[in-house]
């Protein structure tokens, strides 16, 4: 199936540091989600966004919705412990509820 | 708000034997639900996407009369593995929309493990 492309795969950074990630796609969507997954549980919706350009902010976190609706990012700001997961982007095609989801990016956190 | 339950959690089954797995929105309804599988370190990929009161509808490549889904209300989606394989062994997630955002939520998870 489709997946979107996510970078980097894997981030390993010290308790404080800010951190970013972003997806790309060939194809264009109407909503950009972001989730968290902790292992051996079920995606939480961290930020959704709806209009191209639009830039999010929930708590530490921030998200944008690139112009051309092909990419968004997301950064964390002083990253602590509890920010380890894997982190998924999903696009949410044209005219249609189904999600494609991001190949993740598994975020680690050193004390 | 926006709770979504599975049950059961984790489920280990004999090779050929069949497996029921439960999604239920507790808080809200669901007007669609959707269930995923992700295998270990790899993205999550939907398997198909169900609307209360009729028929699923399946991605590309998963065989619809192995992985039975039934939506009969707007609270409950079940997915049933039938005639399952080791190769089924898998963590299969649903999710739930309410129709008034686009928004997906998910529940925590069904580890199926087929010996």
């Amino acid at each position: 199936g489709q997946q979107l492309n996510q970078s980097p795969q894997s981030m390993f950074i010290q308790e404080g540091e800010d951190v970013s990630m972003n997806c790309t796609s060939s194809s264009i969507f109407n909503t950009w989600l972001w989730y968290k997954q902790d292992p051996g549980e079920g995606p939480v919706l961290l930020i959704a966004l709806y209009k191209a350009g639009e830039l999010t902010s929930n708590g530490r976190l921030t998200a944008q919705f690139g112009i051309t609706r092909k990419d968004s990012f997301l950064n964390i700001s002083a990253s602590i412990p509890s920010d380890v997961g894997i982190y998924f982007c999903a696009g949410q095609l044209d005219n249609t509820d189904k999600l494609i989801f991001g190949t993740g990016t598994r975020l680690q956190v050193f004390p | 708000g926006a709770v979504v339950s599975q049950h059961p959690s984790w489920v280990i089954c004999k090779s050929g034997t069949s497996v029921k797995i439960e999604c239920r929105s507790l808080d809200f309804q669901a007007t669609t639900m959707f269930w995923y599988r992700q295998f270990p370190k790899q993205s999550l990929m939907l398997m198909a996407t169900s609307n209360e009161g009729s028929k699923a509808t399946y991605e590309q490549g998963v065989e619809k009369d192995k992985f039975l889904i039934n939506h009969a209300s707007l609270t409950l989606s079940t997915l049933t593995v039938t005639s399952a394989h080791p190769e089924d062994s898998s963590f299969y997630i649903c999710s739930a929309s309410s129709g008034h955002t686009y928004e997906q939520y998910f529940g925590p998870g069904t580890r199926l493990t087929v010996t």
